[in-house]
């Protein structure tokens, strides 16, 4: 069964304490996997997309990583305004997209 | 820099009415996606379209149908509401960039059914 999973749930951390997301798939054939910031009420945000494993992406604090089964978020020193939903979806080369439930990152001043 | 439009941003109907919703991707954007959010749920993704045609297909609904016109803006038509129709419905328009699909999402509509 193709589907996307995502850990943990919730993540509280003090700022400036580093940790990674998790994204895990079984989705047959991938054309891309996507990371979103989504915040209450409001359109996720794009981060990135990644196509092939061992690709990386950086983008400030973030850098996001792709294995053939996972990939990984990973926020060093988080800020405050870090706080929000992080989404990944899988393209699929069935044409289906396939999103993860999100994991909730609250970081603490 | 300009946005994904989305209008109307909120809209109210009765069970069994239709709805139509719109969307107005960033200028020279080729694809548009359309997805569904259930109150605390991921979004699920409904029907995409590439240069003015039907490009991808997902969960969307018999009830429902899309398109999207010359001028690149796509609407979603929705009939015969349901109550669990009720989410919010976001569009997304995208290009390809120095090897990489970038995905903009608009602010969403919010559809609540009586």
């Amino acid at each position: 069964e193709d589907q996307v999973t995502q850990s943990p749930e919730a993540l509280r951390l003090q700022e400036g304490e580093s940790s990674s997301l998790n994204c895990s798939y079984t989705v047959s054939g991938l054309r891309g996997l996507f990371w979103y910031r989504q915040d209450p009420g409001k359109g996720p945000e794009f981060l990135f997309t990644l196509y092939s494993a061992g690709e990386e992406k950086e983008k400030e604090r973030l850098k996001a990583t792709l294995t053939k089964k996972e990939s990984f978020l990973h926020i060093t020193a988080p800020k405050p305004e870090d706080s929000a939903t992080y989404l990944c979806a899988v393209h699929q080369t069935g044409n289906q997209f396939y999103f993860g439930t999100g994991t909730s990152l609250t970081v603490i001043p | 820099a300009a946005g994904v439009i989305q209008s109307p941003r909120h809209l109210i109907k009765e069970k069994r009415e239709t709805a139509t919703l719109k969307c107005y991707p960033i200028p020279r954007h080729d694809t548009v996606y359309w997805y569904q959010q259930g109150p605390g749920q991921d979004p699920q993704f409904l029907i995409s379209f590439y240069e003015k045609m039907q490009s991808d297909k997902g969960s969307i609904p018999d009830r429902f149908s899309a398109q999207q016109f010359s001028d690149y803006h796509s609407e979603l038509n929705m009939s015969s509401l349901e109550l669990g129709d009720s989410a919010l419905y976001f569009c997304a328009s995208s290009y390809w960039t120095d090897s990489t699909d970038t995905q903009y999402f608009g602010p969403g509509t919010r559809l609540t059914v009586l």
